[in-house]
């Protein structure tokens, strides 16, 4: 069975703040994928990033930074000096085995205020 | 490029009622999801096609439901008879060949069942 746990479902910061949203996913499976989405305030998903299981590099995309671990079978995401426009909904999503089902984590409500 | 085309974006009926929904997925892509989002059990996949076939409809929570892709660029999800508990928002995706690639999302159909 395959599960995504987003511990934390509420965080506030002030614009400018650092804030990582964690995620932590159980499959049996040793090629996955992981993902995250984010759903902005209108309600559509957007697309942020994927990422195998058998590549562990760390990626960067301007203020946004995922830090992969299969030790800790974490993949959380960085978003740095946050501003008003990252408050959304985060989710991460995890999809193994020979299903191309995606199974969602229940999100992160981040909140940033000016 | 377009991306998913979802419709309506809302709809409000009375519970009885027949509903359909509309997905025309990203041109090119092989593979289409339904998905449901609700406050109490997140975000679920219902169906997913490859190729216009039915391949999982594991997710579909009764006989009420229903889910066609007559051809590579339309599909339909129904329910009938609708009921109160079925309101959701209902995501169409589409991801290009190969059943572990991105998926991209519609921007939804906000379901309101009275």
């Amino acid at each position: 069975a395959q599960k995504v746990t987003q511990a934390q479902t509420e965080i506030s910061v002030v614009e400018k703040e650092d804030v990582t949203l964690d995620c932590v996913y159980e499959t049996r499976d040793t090629t996955y994928y992981l993902f995250w989405y984010k759903q902005p305030p209108s309600g559509e998903l957007v697309f942020l990033i994927r990422r195998n299981s058998f590549d562990e590099q760390n990626e960067i995309s301007g203020r946004y930074s995922w830090n992969f671990q299969k030790s800790t079978s974490s993949f959380n995401f960085t978003i740095t000096a946050s501003q008003v426009v990252d408050s959304a909904v985060y989710f991460c999503a995890l999809m193994s085995g020979a299903n191309s089902k995606l199974t969602f984590g229940k999100g992160i409500t981040l909140s940033v205020r000016p | 490029d377009a991306g998913v085309i979802q419709s309506p974006r809302h709809e409000v009926t009375e519970m009885g009622q027949e509903v359909t929904l509309r997905c025309k997925p990203i041109s090119g892509h092989d593979y289409l999801f339904w998905y449901r989002q609700t406050m109490m059990r997140g975000l679920e996949l219902l169906i997913y096609f490859n190729n216009n076939v039915p391949i999982d409809d594991s997710g579909m929570p009764e006989d009420r439901f229903s889910a066609k892709m007559p051809n590579a660029s339309f599909s339909t999800l129904k329910i009938q008879p609708s009921e109160p508990r079925d309101s959701a928002v209902y995501f169409c995706a589409s991801s290009p060949s190969g059943g572990k690639d991105t998926q991209y999302f519609g921007p939804g159909t906000r379901l309101t069942v009275l």
